[in-house]
C-alpha cells in the first residue's frame, strides 16, 4: 500500500507570494492533519480535515487555509507569504479520528520564503 | 497551559549501548501519549501510542513507559543502532468539549546522535 505522498518536495517563494502544497493520503484513509516544524518552534498543528471538512484548527492566522476533495486529497495554502512560514510543511493521514487512531506522515514540503 | 517537556535535548551514544529519553508533560485532560521517530529530512514515524491504562509498551528494541500519576513517559532503547540517530518526540492528545474536537501538545524533541 502507497505510503502519503506530498507534492512537490520543495518550494521556494519570495515574500507576499501565495503557495498551495498538496497531499495524497494512504488510500482509505479519510483524515488529513496538516503540521508546520521549524527549528525555532519545533511540530505545531495546523489543521485537519475529514470527509472535507475542516474539524480541528490550531493557532495560525487565516493566511493558512486548506481543502479536502471527495478522494481525501487535501491541499494547503498559505497567502501573503512571511520570511517566518519558511518550513517544513508535514501532512498526516488517518483511517479516522487522529486522536483515536494512528497517524502516517508524508515526507513533507520544504518551503523557503525569500 | 498545556505543555510538553523533553530531556534531554541531545544524546550522543555508542553503538550497542541503551538509552531513556525522558518526557514529562502537564496536559489535561489526557487521552494518549505517542512517540515518534523523525529522521533528517523526513516526516515523522510513529513508535508507540500509550493510553492512560497503559504502562509499557513496546516496538522492537524501543519500550515506552507512562506513569500517568506523575505525567512522566520514558522511551528506552535497547542495543543501539547507527540508524536509531534521528530525533524522538513526544506527543500528548488531549480531548476536547466537542464531538471530534482534541488538542494535540508536542515536545521539542531530543536529537540522539549513535556512533561507531
Amino acid at each position: 500500500k502507497a505510503g502519503v505522498t506530498q507534492t512537490p518536495r520543495y518550494l521556494i517563494k519570495t515574500r507576499g507570494q501565495q503557495v498551495t502544497l498538496s497531499c495524497s493520503p494512504i488510500s482509505g484513509h479519510r483524515s488529513v492533519s496538516w503540521y508546520q516544524q521549524t527549528p525555532g518552534q519545533g511540530l505545531q498543528f495546523l489543521f485537519e480535515y475529514f470527509s472535507e471538512t475542516q474539524r480541528n484548527k490550531g493557532n495560525f492566522p487565516g493566511r493558512f487555509s486548506g481543502r479536502q476533495f471527495s478522494n481525501s486529497r487535501s491541499e494547503m495554502n498559505v497567502s501573503t507569504l512571511e520570511l517566518g512560514d519558511s518550513a517544513l510543511y508535514l501532512c498526516a493521514s488517518s483511517l479516522a479520528e487522529p486522536a483515536y487512531n494512528e497517524q502516517f506522515f508524508g515526507p513533507g514540503t520544504r518551503l523557503t520564503v525569500l | 497551559k498545556n505543555q510538553v517537556e523533553q530531556s534531554p535535548q541531545s544524546l550522543i551514544i555508542l553503538e550497542g549501548k541503551n538509552c531513556t529519553l525522558q518526557c514529562n508533560y502537564t496536559v489535561s485532560p489526557f487521552s494518549n501519549l505517542r512517540w515518534y521517530k523523525q529522521d533528517t529530512g523526513r516526516g515523522p514515524v510513529s513508535l508507540t501510542i500509550m493510553t492512560f491504562s497503559e504502562n509499557t509498551k513496546s516496538n522492537g528494541r524501543y519500550t515506552a513507559t507512562l506513569d500517568a500519576d506523575t505525567k512522566q513517559s520514558s522511551l528506552h532503547i535497547t542495543a543501539s543502532q547507527l540508524s536509531d540517530s534521528a530525533s524522538y518526540i513526544c506527543v500528548v492528545f488531549s480531548l476536547g468539549s466537542g464531538a471530534g474536537s482534541y488538542q494535540l501538545t508536542f515536545g521539542k524533541g531530543t536529537k540522539l546522535s549513535v556512533i561507531p
